[in-house]
């Protein structure tokens, strides 16, 4: 499976923006970029994917760089509820009929009020 | 939609016991995945069901096991506990199919202390 590498934390403040950035140089074709998030004391949560056209939804943004070796996670304004771990994650389109996910270490997002 | 359920939320048990727990996925999805997570290790998959049927499996002993109802609940046991199993055990959910590759849903987990 490609490997995906994070920066172990970030800081931010609310009501600021926030870009999460993730690297994955041996990215194949066929693999979807997933980003999920776990707050304090909770499971993971599915926050967005894409493939190749950047994505938004009502969580976040997700900008995929050209060659697809890395994209950003983008949190249009942080709010407190934000601090949480993001993890980047790839899985393959034909990877088989399963729903594994490996997680790397994330990021722990500080917001900070 | 009710979310994942997982019951119960907190165990404790003796090193040699045997537990198991229990997740109620969403209504309608015939996938269920088991996650360990630890400070150490972080979040590791352990294992896959899908309309009843075990699909992938992740590195673990044999201690640790799962199956699946017909009504897509789960349950996982681990047997003969070690303090390494101290751990909290997530159920994820999805609507699985045959590509997989959706996304998942997950619920609260169930903090295990073992001493």
């Amino acid at each position: 499976d490609a490997k995906t590498t994070q920066p172990n934390s970030m800081e931010s403040n609310e009501e600021e923006p926030v870009h999460l950035p993730c690297n994955h140089s041996t990215i194949s074709g066929t693999d979807y970029i997933h980003w999920y998030r776990q707050l304090p004391s909770q499971g993971p949560e599915y926050v967005i994917h894409g493939l190749t056209s950047n994505v938004n939804n009502r969580m976040a943004s997700l900008a995929i760089a050209e060659d697809r070796k890395s994209s950003t996670l983008i949190l249009h304004r942080a709010t407190l509820r934000d601090a949480a771990v993001y993890y980047c994650i790839l899985r393959d389109a034909y990877g088989g009929a399963t729903n594994k996910l490996i997680f790397g270490t994330g990021t722990l997002l500080a917001v900070q009020p | 939609k009710a979310g994942v359920t997982q019951t119960p939320r907190y165990l404790i048990k003796t090193r040699g016991q045997q537990v198991t727990l229990s997740c109620s996925p969403i209504s309608g999805h015939r996938s269920v995945s088991w996650y360990q997570q630890t400070p150490g290790q972080g979040l590791q998959f352990l294992f896959e069901y899908f309309s009843e049927t075990q699909r992938n499996k992740g590195n673990f002993p044999g201690r640790f096991s799962g199956r699946q109802f017909s009504n897509s609940r789960s349950e996982m046991n681990v047997s003969t506990l070690e303090l390494g199993d101290s751990a909290l055990y997530l159920c994820a959910s999805s609507l699985g199919g045959e590509l997989g590759n959706y996304e998942q849903y997950f619920g609260p987990g169930t903090r295990l202390t073992v001493t």
